[in-house]
Formats: C-alpha cells, sequence, structure tokens
C-alpha cells in the first residue's frame, strides 16, 4: 500500500495489561513520529524515530512507554503495565527526511490505533 | 514551550455559508504552519501548509490559509462550505525538531 499502516485498529486491553501497537510507515521514509490523541484533544508527540535511532521521546509519558524501530522501517510502541489514563487513539506518521530537513518534510498520517483500556 | 490555540471547538454552519478558524501559535522562532483536516472515520489529512514566502496559501478543496507574523496567527478560511466540508480541523506548528504541536482542534458541522 500507499500510505501508513497502523495495526491493530481497535485494542481493548486490561489495567495491568501489556500491549504493542505497530506502524508500517511509507517505504522509504526515514522519519518517524508517534502521536497520542486522548479524546476531543489533538495530537501530542510521543517519539521520534529518523531510521533507527531514537532522537526524540521527550513526550513519551512514562517509563511504561516504549518504542523501537530496529531496522529502521516497522516501528513497534509497547505500552506497559495499562491504565486507564493511556486510553487515547495512538497515531503514528512518517515523513519522507530526517532531522535538519524536517523544516520541509510533509508528515503522512496513519490511520491511528484506538487503545481502549478497562 | 511551543503551543497553538485554536479558539472555535465547534462551528455549526449551513452550506453555502463562509468560514474562518481562528489559529494561534506561540514560538519566537521560524516556523512552519499546518492545517490537517480528519472526515468522520478518516486518518489525518494535510489540508495546507506555510513555509514560506506568500503569506497566502491555497489547499486543497478550496480552503486557504493567512500567515500574519506580527499576530501569531494562521486563520483557515473558505469562502462557501459544503456539507462534505463536515470534519475535525487542527492547526498545528512545526519547528525545527520535526515534530508537529497541534491545537485542541474545531470541530465544523456543515448542515445541509
Amino acid at each position: 500500500g500507499a500510505g501508513v499502516s497502523q495495526s491493530p485498529r481497535y485494542k481493548v486491553a486490561k489495567r495491568g495489561q501489556d500491549v504493542a501497537l505497530r506502524c508500517d510507515p511509507i517505504s522509504g521514509h526515514v522519519s518517524l513520529f508517534w502521536y497520542q490523541q486522548a479524546l476531543g484533544q489533538g495530537p501530542e508527540f510521543l517519539t521520534y524515530f529518523q531510521n533507527e535511532a531514537q532522537l526524540d521521546k521527550s513526550g513519551l509519558p512514562s517509563d511504561r512507554f516504549f518504542a523501537e524501530r530496529p531496522e529502521g522501517s516497522v516501528s513497534t510502541l509497547k505500552i506497559q503495565r495499562t491504565q486507564q489514563e493511556d486510553s487515547a487513539v495512538y497515531l503514528c506518521a512518517s515523513s519522507l527526511w530526517g532531522s535538519g530537513r524536517t523544516n520541509y518534510n510533509e508528515q503522512f498520517f496513519g490511520p491511528g490505533t484506538r487503545l481502549t483500556v478497562l | 514551550a511551543q503551543s497553538v490555540s485554536q479558539h472555535n471547538h465547534h462551528v455549526i454552519l449551513s452550506e453555502a455559508a463562509s468560514l474562518e478558524l481562528g489559529c494561534n501559535y506561540s514560538y519566537g522562532g521560524t516556523v512552519n504552519l499546518f492545517w490537517y483536516v480528519q472526515y468522520p472515520g478518516q486518518h489525518l489529512q494535510l489540508l495546507l501548509k506555510y513555509f514560506s514566502g506568500d503569506p497566502l496559501v491555497k489547499g486543497i478543496k478550496g480552503f486557504e490559509a493567512e500567515f500574519i507574523k506580527s499576530k501569531f496567527s494562521f486563520n483557515l478560511r473558505k469562502p462557501s462550505v459544503q456539507w462534505s466540508d463536515t470534519a475535525e480541523y487542527f492547526c498545528a506548528v512545526n519547528a525545527w525538531t520535526g515534530k508537529l504541536i497541534f491545537g485542541q482542534g474545531t470541530t465544523l458541522q456543515v448542515k445541509p
């Protein structure tokens, strides 16, 4: 496919469970971003990868959140010991270039994973 | 810290009415500005963007936005809305770090 894909589209977890969310960026895109969108809010930045390097993780809300992109393509966002406040839509976006040229980068968004923690 | 403020949270218009959605940002340096749209059941899509040059930018579907640096504003406009414009609209700013800072969003409901 030509766009960013994410899986699963919906995830229901019991409080305390671990979850893993996957993002397949557009092929060849260097930059990958994760955002969290709570109900009724705009997306909020979580973390940024340039290829396999995690250059910015300033938005990760706690050490329960972990992201990786080991081969510079697919990325996984893992949330350990989920809490109710983790319920949100998790968005992935990719862009063609890396930092230094990011000001000219359009970010293409995936459909998101809606996580509900019971 | 950078922030984006969207003043209108929920707007209801009739078809053919004119639209203006407000967006203000706080950041002292060079920024790039964006409007994204999210139609019901779809993912975020870029409407238009401003990087430099002409402060009046035109996007898809007849939308335009004007960057006013002195007012730190980037308001979205459309002369005549259609029912199909019903969606959520997000203003965003992108500084040198690459990440997007989004506003809270504006839900636009267009009545046929």
